[in-house]
């Protein structure tokens, strides 16, 4: 069974400048996961779909964060415009349900310069 | 937001050592506590999920307890090897669906 992917796995860009991240959840998994892992803290749930439909989204600074689930499989994760404090593993991750357990992707590390 | 605590930041032992470490969680509107292990440049893995208070769970030298009354849960590795260096996660679920992470365990097993 293929595991979830993500990518870029790295990225670079400088403050203000737009970003994009993608993610193909494990498939059947209807309930699917973005995560912004700050060194030295644990990961902050950014976004949860079920399916195409947003469960939970209030941590996700809508300003500059958007995301969406279109057919309610792959994932985009976008923040416009990025700001230093962004710099962080962008982890997405996939579960059967809500509440199951996750499978992580291997995240994307930004670096906001 | 939910406060889960883990317990110590970090842990240094030697090889063959026993450890443990602690989570910390509300003790209401509990749905599941997880645990992940977080290798570097690895995505972090499933070890267990806990729904009923006094589980106990063991996979090979790890282990777990869990106490919702006062909510808390402990993980065990007895015999600790180099390979079980990581970043060990809890998760507490609150109401089926919200999703809390601990900012995690960072355990460094000498040889």
């Amino acid at each position: 069974e293929a595991g979830v992917a993500q990518s870029p796995r790295y990225k670079i860009i400088e403050k203000r400048q737009s970003v994009a991240f993608w993610c193909n959840p494990i498939s059947g998994h209807a309930t699917l996961y973005w995560y912004q892992q700050i060194l030295g803290q644990g990961p902050k749930l950014l976004i949860q779909f079920q399916n195409n439909g947003v469960v939970d989204d209030s941590q996700l600074p809508k300003d500059r964060f958007s995301a969406e689930r279109l057919k309610g499989v792959d994932s985009t994760l976008k923040i416009q415009p990025a700001k230093l404090e962004d710099s962080a593993v962008y982890l997405c991750a996939s579960s059967l349900m809500g509440g199951d357990t996750q499978y992580f992707g291997p995240g994307t590390r930004l670096t906001v310069l | 937001i939910l406060n889960v605590e883990q317990s110590p930041q970090s842990l240094h032992v030697q090889e063959g050592d026993s450890t443990n470490f602690t989570c910390s969680f509300p003790s209401s509107n509990f749905y599941a506590l997880h645990w992940y292990r977080w290798e570097t440049a690895k995505s972090p893995e499933a070890l267990f999920v806990m729904t009923l208070n006094g589980d106990e769970k063991k996979k090979g030298r790890i282990s777990a307890t869990l106490n919702t009354k006062e909510g808390y849960s402990y993980l065990y590795i007895k015999g600790s090897q180099p390979e079980d260096s990581a970043t060990y996660l809890c998760a507490f679920i609150e109401n089926f669906n919200k999703f809390y992470f601990g900012s995690g365990t960072k355990l460094n097993v000498k040889p």
